[in-house]
């Protein structure tokens, strides 16, 4: 079963806009990804934030992790129609080679 | 740096054939995963493979999946029989270290599309 359930399923918005994409799981986690899959560029990761950060940076990407709620959030600021994509939170539990388990993802539509 | 490769890249078989999929992960990369995504869902881990050791293969179908790395390098996925259900993309993935307690970002192939008819 997949732990991560995205919220929401689906978000369309025009280009300059934000987006923002909640995750929630199940179980303690060691560390929580964000990945980006679109038919041209496949399956790609864009950050990874660790139980003990609370929030994560990478150029118009903002991830926030609420460990006592077992949610993320990421943000992607000023979209672009590039950023047409599929998202997908993965998270890896804490013992052992816990595998990487992904959600089901929100399918984002940027609009110029 | 070359990515992960994957082939082929499509394949449609009728149920009850057999089909196998190729990977060759990026070089150095010692753990290699392969995941069965269905449409609409998100990917789902078959076997992760550390060196040429299965680590988890709870997911595995073994009646009709298999998998081998041989040489701690490439890796086929096999099924057979197919079954209608198995109509999936199945994606492999490589990443540079797995420890016990860090997980690394992984590198995924482009994926085979596989329809069963």
């Amino acid at each position: 079963s997949q732990q991560g359930e995205e919220d929401p399923q689906a978000l369309s918005i025009q280009e300059g806009e934000n987006a923002t994409m909640n995750c929630s799981y199940k179980t303690s986690i060691n560390n929580l990804q964000w990945y980006r899959q679109n038919s041209g560029r496949g399956l790609v990761h864009l950050i990874l934030i660790r139980s003990n950060e609370r929030e994560k940076h990478s150029g118009r990407l903002r991830v926030t992790l609420d460990t006592s709620k077992k949610s993320s959030s990421l943000l992607i600021t000023a979209s672009r129609a590039a950023d047409t994509a599929s998202y997908f939170c993965a998270t890896r539990g804490n013992t052992g080679f816990q595998k990487l388990v992904f959600g089901t993802g929100t399918r984002l539509l940027v609009s110029p | 740096e070359a990515g992960v490769a994957q082939s082929p890249r499509y394949k449609i078989i009728e149920k009850r054939q057999s089909v196998a999929f190729w990977c060759n992960p990026i070089s150095g990369h010692a753990t290699l995963y392969w995941y069965q995504q269905i449409l609409g869902q998100g990917p789902k881990l078959l076997i992760q493979f550390q060196n040429n050791g299965v680590v988890d293969d709870s997911q595995l179908p073994k009646d009709r999946f298999s998998a081998e790395r041989l040489k701690g390098v490439d890796s086929t996925l096999k099924i057979q029989p197919a079954k209608l259900e198995d109509s999936a993309v199945y994606l492999c993935a490589s990443s540079l270290v797995e420890g016990t307690l860090f997980s690394y970002e992984q590198y995924f192939g482009p994926g085979t599309r596989l329809t069963v008819t």
